[in-house]
């Protein structure tokens, strides 16, 4: 079946420092590819998305470019802010037929000052 | 805010016992999605919801069920809880089926239940 692997967290980075988080997937076909955030006490937000191979999506400084030889969705941003501290989710669905988001585990990401 | 709410935001149970989580989709949202998250586990998909149908079902025990109202809101009934069932559940909704497929699902903040 369907699944989507992620890096172990806490990711703890000083501010400005350079982020990556890594995400892996399995699946059939094509899926597309999402990453989603969860900011302390709020509900998971769509940050960014990716539905063909070599598509890079793009959000508030985050990148994320969909590598299907690889199998990979790695999160990126080159500068981190103590407000981008959250846990990221990165999610696939493989589309037509299928309804809901497979997600990784999540990885926390705290950014100092 | 998402526009997704959900009730209550924690409750603490006993074994044996049975509650009802409540969510209340994006105005004009038409599917809901409930998701559990344990501890040590990502999100689990276990059943979506479109226009009062059940449309798609995933990891759900039989012990779990849910039911989508005329008034689209959403209930997910959880029976015969055990310690493990302890979890942040999370519903979210979408305009239509398609909704999962281009990935714009909007979250609530989730309902976490400890089962003691």
């Amino acid at each position: 079946g369907d699944s989507v692997t992620q890096m172990e967290g806490p990711v703890t980075l000083s501010e400005e420092a350079f982020l990556t988080i890594n995400c892996t997937y399995t699946a059939t076909g094509y899926p597309s590819l999402f990453w989603y955030v969860q900011y302390p006490g709020e509900g998971l937000q769509l940050l960014l998305k990716a539905t063909k191979a070599d598509d890079k999506g793009s959000n508030k400084g985050f990148e994320a470019t969909y590598r299907k030889e690889t199998t990979s969705f790695h999160l990126e941003k080159g500068s981190v802010q103590v407000s981008d501290s959250a846990v990221y989710f990165c999610a696939l669905n493989r589309g037509t037929g299928r309804r809901a988001l497979t997600f990784g585990s999540g990885t926390r990401l705290q950014v100092q000052p | 805010d998402s526009g997704v709410t959900q009730t209550p935001k924690h409750l603490i149970t006993a074994t044996g016992q049975r509650v009802t989580l409540r969510c209340s989709p994006r105005s004009g949202d038409l599917s809901v999605y409930w998701y559990q998250q344990s501890l040590d586990q990502g999100l689990q998909f276990l059943i979506q919801y479109y226009n009062g149908e059940e449309r798609a079902k995933g990891n759900i025990l039989e012990r779990f069920s849910a039911q989508q109202f005329p008034d689209l809101h959403s209930e997910l009934n959880l029976s015969s809880l055990e310690l493990g069932d302890s979890a942040l559940y999370f519903c979210a909704s979408s305009v239509g089926t398609s909704g999962a497929g281009t990935g714009e699902l909007f979250f609530g903040e989730g309902s976490r239940l400890t089962v003691l």
